[in-house]
């Protein structure tokens, strides 16, 4: 079945370490995403990439980076820099056009 | 910028009653809407689209929405609701026209089916 992986479901981070998150999809989708979801919020864009080796900007990317080196994957680094990491993180992808996006199953992320 | 608003974070509802999650969006172009459901420690899966065309949409598992262009709003509605529908439910707006093709998303509504 074609789909959206994401890992670990779990992940835990110590204090000034990066951790990186997987995404990788099989949909041969050209668009993919990263979302923040914090509880009582809706999730919030981090990073996108429409293309490979192509990414933007999202409304949250500070303290994060991605990198877009082949079509299904789309990995998420949490830096140090960012100071509150702790979230639910979403990773979707879409075809071209008006297609809805896909989403992953998540990985949450904790402070020890 | 666009933006999405759900008016209700919880909204608790007995088995077989019908239920309205409210949502309004503002956005200074037009927009291509959504509904999401998520169960806990999942992501999220499509619900319903509103493209074009018909402004009464229906989706999966018996729900559908109402895109109202004047009121900005596009309400999920179900006449018969069951425990298994207990879930978060995302409304969720793309703007035509734009290259970002991302989702901006409401704040989210709780749905408690109660026996």
């Amino acid at each position: 079945d074609g789909g959206i992986t994401q890992s670990p479901k779990y992940l835990f981070r110590k204090e000034g370490q990066n951790v990186t998150l997987s995404c990788e999809q099989n949909l041969n989708h050209d668009a993919m995403y990263w979302y923040r979801q914090d509880p009582g919020q809706g999730l919030r864009l981090i990073y996108y990439s429409q293309i490979v080796n192509d990414f933007q900007k999202g409304d949250i990317a500070e303290g994060y980076s991605v990198s877009r080196e082949k079509k299904e994957s789309f990995p998420l680094t949490v830096t140090s820099a960012q100071k509150n990491p702790t979230a639910f993180y979403l990773c979707a992808s879409t075809a071209t056009g008006n297609q809805p996006q896909h989403f992953g199953d998540g990985t949450r992320l904790s402070i020890l | 910028a666009q933006s999405v608003t759900q008016l209700d974070s919880q909204v608790p509802v007995f088995e077989e009653a019908p239920v309205e999650l409210r949502c309004n969006y503002s956005s200074s172009v037009s927009v291509y809407l959504f509904w999401y459901v998520q169960y806990p420690n999942q992501g999220l899966q499509l619900l319903l689209k509103y493209l074009s065309g018909s402004t009464l949409v229906k989706g999966i598992n018996g729900f559908e929405a109402e895109f109202n262009k004047s009121q900005t709003s596009f309400h999920l509605r179900k006449p018969s609701v069951h425990i298994s529908d207990t879930a978060e439910y995302f409304c969720a707006v793309s703007e035509l026209d734009t290259g970002r093709r991302a989702l901006t998303f409401g704040s989210g509504t709780r749905l408690q089916v109660q026996p």
